[in-house]
């Protein structure tokens, strides 16, 4: 089955430890996407992968960090520099272009303890 | 920058009812317009993608229509059902392949 996998489902970090959310697809797309969605607010962007070994910030880059030494792969590390990282994760991919119609994995919910 | 809202955040309909869910987009020079499905701890399913040369798009129950002009997308969900009942998100693209989300509307399908 194609798709995007997200893993884990449910993480708690403490506070001052960083953790990595993982993200793999196997649909062949080229650009890769990280999402935060918090309680009643709509989705907003960390980072965004559009090429194998490139990245660029997004609106909310402070305190994440990611790499994209794979296609099919596109990490994401919450660091304690972030000061409210409790939130649902969601990660993206879509074929560069024009017609770039995205899907979406299940998501990963990181809670600080 | 381009900012997506949509109105409203909630809505509860009686089970039969059409549905009409509203996108509006402050930048028309988007490459797209995407509806998604959302439910409760999960992540998000794709549900139509209007290209922006396209007016409408159609699935099943599913109409959505685009008027850049007006920076307006409506989502239409024909004869409502309990499983309908969901949070529908619209995101809008810009040249550079990013998606920009509104806040998505609440949508309750009462039997």
């Amino acid at each position: 089955d194609g798709g995007i996998t997200q893993s884990p489902k449910y993480l708690f970090r403490k506070e001052g430890q960083n953790v990595t959310l993982s993200c793999e697809q196997n649909l062949n797309h080229d650009a890769m996407y990280w999402y935060r969605q918090d309680p009643g607010q709509g989705l907003r962007l960390i980072y965004y992968s559009q090429i194998v070994n490139d990245f660029q910030k997004g609106d909310i880059a402070e305190g994440y960090s990611v790499s994209r030494e794979k296609k099919e792969s596109f990490p994401l590390t919450v660091t304690s520099a972030q000061k409210n990282p409790t939130a649902f994760y969601l990660c993206a991919s879509s074929i560069s272009g024009e017609v770039t119609e995205a899907f979406f994995g299940q998501g990963t919910r990181l809670t600080v303890v | 920058k381009q900012e997506v809202t949509q109105i409203p955040a909630a809505l509860s309909v009686p089970e039969g009812e059409n549905l009409v869910l509203n996108c509006s987009f402050t930048d028309s020079a988007i490459y797209n317009l995407q509806w998604f499905r959302q439910d409760p701890g999960k992540g998000l399913t794709s549900l139509l993608l209007i290209q922006s040369s396209q007016r409408e798009q159609t699935s099943g129950r599913l109409n959505a229509s685009l008027d850049k002009s007006s920076g307006r997308s409506t989502l239409y969900i024909a004869a409502s059902q309990p499983g309908d009942s969901a949070t529908y998100l619209c995101a809008a693209t810009d040249s550079w392949g990013k998606f920009q989300f509104g806040a998505g509307t609440q949508v309750v399908v009462t039997p």
